[in-house]
């Protein structure tokens, strides 16, 4: 079956520490998005990839990196300049990016904790 | 351009009805209708596009009003299984969408 696979569920990060939350997809989707959910604030965008090599600053960037080397997979890396990263964390592709016309497929989410 | 939904929560009793309001302060392109169950990956309900359509998908259907910048989300005779936090996304054309806070829905029996 296709579909976007987060991983892992469940993450914990140390102070100073980056951690590196993985989104593979297999829907041959060129278009992928982080978002960051915190209660009561819905869903915001960290970054956002429209074709492999190439990805732009969504409206929470700072503190986030990601990569797009593969079509199947846009990891996301929290660093240690993220001073609150506890939330968690949905990955979404559509099959174009920039058309408002085309629906957004959610992974599961990965949901990360400050120890 | 965060869009505005209300109500923010709303408690319906099995076999009622709802609707669910989103507005956007932006000129849209489209309107993208999410349902989000606690814990869970939200689920695509709808699109609706530039033009004033409604569509339907079993008993939720939504409208999108472009000269008003608003789309609303009817549910009819509610079922247990619509429980969930509803999520309207906008496409002001700026490549990506804009998520409402969303609006809490529970259906008791």
């Amino acid at each position: 079956d296709g579909g976007i696979t987060q991983s892992p569920k469940y993450l914990f990060r140390k102070e100073g520490q980056n951690v590196t939350l993985s989104c593979e997809q297999n829907l041959n989707h060129d278009a992928m998005y982080w978002y960051r959910q915190d209660p009561g604030q819905g869903l915001r965008l960290i970054y956002y990839s429209q074709i492999v090599n190439d990805f732009q600053k969504g409206d929470i960037a700072e503190g986030y990196s990601v990569s797009r080397e593969k079509k199947e997979s846009f990891p996301l890396t929290v660093t240690s300049a993220q001073k609150n990263p506890t939330a968690f964390y949905l990955c979404a592709s559509s099959i174009e990016g920039g058309q408002g016309n085309q629906p957004q497929h959610f992974g599961d989410g990965t949901r990360l904790s400050i120890l | 351009q965060q869009p505005v939904q209300s109500p923010q929560a709303v408690i319906l009793r099995e076999g009622e009805d709802a609707v669910i309001n989103c507005s956007s302060s932006k000129a849209l392109y489209s309107v993208h209708w999410y349902r989000q169950k606690h814990g869970e990956a939200p689920v695509f309900l709808m699109i609706l596009l530039k033009g004033g359509e409604q569509k339907g998908h079993e008993k939720i259907s939504a409208s999108f009003n472009e000269k008003k910048q608003q789309s609303s989300l009817y549910l009819t005779a509610s079922q247990l299984s619509y429980s969930g936090t509803y999520f309207c996304g906008t496409d002001p054309g700026a490549n990506n969408l804009f998520f409402g806070t969303g609006t809490r829905l529970t259906v008791i029996p």
